[in-house]
């Protein structure tokens, strides 16, 4: 099993530009979850899906947008990037609210 | 909403010292998992607690839920420098809520 897979490793973005951050799982996991890191802070959940057609609003939605047509993939999408959406982003997947599996992160620059 | 902090937000110690972080939840918490990021790295799941002052082990580490479900801790016993890194704790606030909320996690660090 591959877990939980992202890409890009790594990106940097120009202001205004738009970009679609990838993340599948190969566990069958019902949940999925992205979230961001900020240097030095804790995670901040973005969006959340709990199977696939179902998306929900984490604490920080501002300024992203997510779809879940598979139980596999839960891309997130970055429209108008800003500055302040420069962090290092996490994808994770679980079966229902217990133990977490994280991607190896996507470290996006805004700039 | 929901929160959940730790103490302390830093802690250096001497190489063989114990380290203890500790997890408060303003809310009730269905269970509380803990998490170690080594820097550069990702979350990485160490251990979930269910019930009540569960109090559970892993070699040299401890973990401990309260009895009123809202607050954790984690003991480190003789730190070495494979412990370096940020642990954070997490829980759901009630049975069946899909979200987890993170702590502000404690970033240990390790002096030889």
């Amino acid at each position: 099993n591959a877990g939980v897979t992202q890409t890009p490793k790594f990106r940097i973005l120009k202001i205004g530009q738009s970009m679609t951050l990838q993340c599948a799982q190969d566990m069958n996991h019902n949940y999925m979850y992205w979230y961001r890191q900020d240097p030095g802070m804790g995670l901040k959940l973005i969006y959340y899906s709990v199977g696939a057609g179902i998306t929900d609003k984490g604490e920080v939605p501002n300024g992203y947008n997510v779809s879940r047509s598979t139980t596999e993939d839960f891309p997130l999408r970055l429209e108008l990037a800003a500055p302040s959406q420069t962090s290092v982003y996490f994808c994770a997947s679980s079966y229902s609210n217990n133990q977490q599996y994280f991607g190896p992160g996507t470290r996006l620059t805004v700039t | 909403g929901q929160q959940v902090m730790q103490i302390p937000q830093y802690q250096h110690v001497q190489e063989g010292e114990d380290f203890t972080t500790y997890c408060n939840s303003s809310t009730t918490l269905s269970n509380i998992q803990w998490y170690k990021q080594r820097p550069g790295g990702h979350p990485v799941f160490l251990i979930q607690l269910v019930k009540s002052g569960e109090v559970k082990k892993q070699k040299r580490l401890t973990f401990q839920f309260g009895e009123a479900k809202k607050n954790s801790s984690l003991h480190i016993t003789a730190t070495q420098t494979t412990d370096v890194g940020t642990y954070f704790c997490a829980g759901p606030p009630n049975f069946g809520n899909e979200k987890l909320t993170f702590g502000t996690g404690t970033r240990l660090t390790i002096i030889p």
